[in-house]
Parts: C-alpha cells; structure tokens; sequence
C-alpha cells in the first residue's frame, strides 16, 4: 500500500506571513506529483503538476519544490491572504496509473 | 472548454432505488476517476479508466457499485439499490497522464 503523508494536518497563520507545508511520498515507479487546492463546498483545483527531480513551479503568491530522489515536495505561501485558505492536497501520479492522495493540509488565515 | 460536467448536481431517492451519475470529460483527456467525498473519509477513488478501460475498481465498495465507460465522451456510475450510507458528494474527474486532473461541481447524493 503505498502511503502519502501531508504535514501539518492544518495550519493557522495570520494574514500577511508566508507558510509552507510538505507531502512525502514513495519515489518508486513515481511518475508525476500534483498538488491540488479545495475549498469546501467546491471541487478540488489544479495547482501545480511536477514530474523532474528539482522542479519548481509557482503561481502567483503560491510556489512548489520537487525531491523525487528522497520523496518529498514543499508547497509554499507567500504573505497569506484570507482566500488562501483551503485545503492543499497533494497525489504522487505513479507509472502504473495510479493517483494516490495525501489527506491534505487544512490552511486557515486569520485576518 | 465547458469543463467536466457532471449531472445531476443533486440527487435525492429512497432507499432500494437504482441511482445513476453521468460524467462527460473534457475533450483528449483519456483518464477518468470518479471520486466519493464522505465526511469520515476524505476524498476516495472508487474507479478510474485509462483509455475507456478501467484500470482498477478495487475502490468501488461493494456489487451494488458499478461504473462503465462506452466511449471516450462518457461514462455512468450506478448504485443499485441505494443505501442510506451511500450519501456522499461523487466527483468525476478526467485527466491526461501528463497534466492535472479536472473535477466536475460533483453530484451530491442523498438516499433518504
């Protein structure tokens, strides 16, 4: 059973700090990463999908960082607004097709 | 792109009832998941395809689970019958192996 692991289960940062948090995966058959975004009462969104060791991408206030040697990747926040809380998921893409989910990092913004 | 579209967007039926959840994805994407979201469990991957086979249902929960996918523009998850437990939002999600997923707005299923 391979295992996906998200740290902190959630996180309470006040407006204007940066934050980061971690998804550790297996690195076996690993394919691709994703990092999703998911607001409740809504559907999860694409963030970010890395494939090379050393990668890093960004999105406006949001960036990631891909370790696929040891199996990890960061997903930072710079100065946290108020709509930047959600949930962050993230799913390691293997080359057998499968898409494991972590069980998010739960992101509240206090004004 | 209008995006995957699920339908319905909600669904309310007695216990015994048969349920079906439809899912058009997006245009070239040739992986569809459908997903459950349960307060108690998170996000769970009941079924996906890859080029309109399905690759690994061991998610689907019981017989009265069942999923296809005719063609590459559709596919229908089926409860027969419905069960009060089976209440939950259902999310289809379709995708290429190398770009994200993209969810429907979801189904949200009530079994009364």
């Amino acid at each position: 059973i391979l295992n996906v692991e998200q740290s902190p289960q959630s996180l309470h940062v006040q407006e204007g700090d940066s934050t980061n948090f971690t998804c550790s995966f297996p690195s076996s058959n690993f394919y691709a990463l994703h990092w999703y975004r998911w607001e409740t009462a809504k559907s999860p969104e694409a963030l970010f999908v890395m494939t090379l060791n050393g990668d890093e991408k960004k999105k406006g206030r949001i960036s990631a960082t891909l370790n696929t040697k040891e199996g990890y990747s960061y997903l930072y926040i710079k100065g946290s607004q108020p709509e930047d809380s959600a949930t962050y998921l993230c799913a390691p893409f293997y080359s057998n097709y499968q898409l494991i989910w972590g069980a998010g990092t739960k992101l509240i913004i206090k004004p | 792109d209008a995006g995957v579209i699920q339908s319905p967007r909600h669904e309310v039926t007695e216990m015994g009832q048969e349920v079906t959840l439809r899912c058009k994805p997006i245009s070239g994407h040739n992986s569809l998941f459908w997903y459950r979201q349960t307060m108690m469990r998170g996000l769970e991957l009941l079924i996906y395809f890859n080029n309109n086979v399905p690759i690994d249902d061991s998610g689907m929960p019981e017989d009265r689970f069942s999923a296809k996918m005719p063609n590459a523009s559709f596919s229908t998850l089926k409860i027969q019958p419905s069960e009060p437990r089976d209440s939950a939002v259902y999310f289809c999600a379709t995708g290429t192996n190398n770009s994200p997923l993209h969810f429907g707005n979801g189904t949200r299923l009530t079994v009364t």
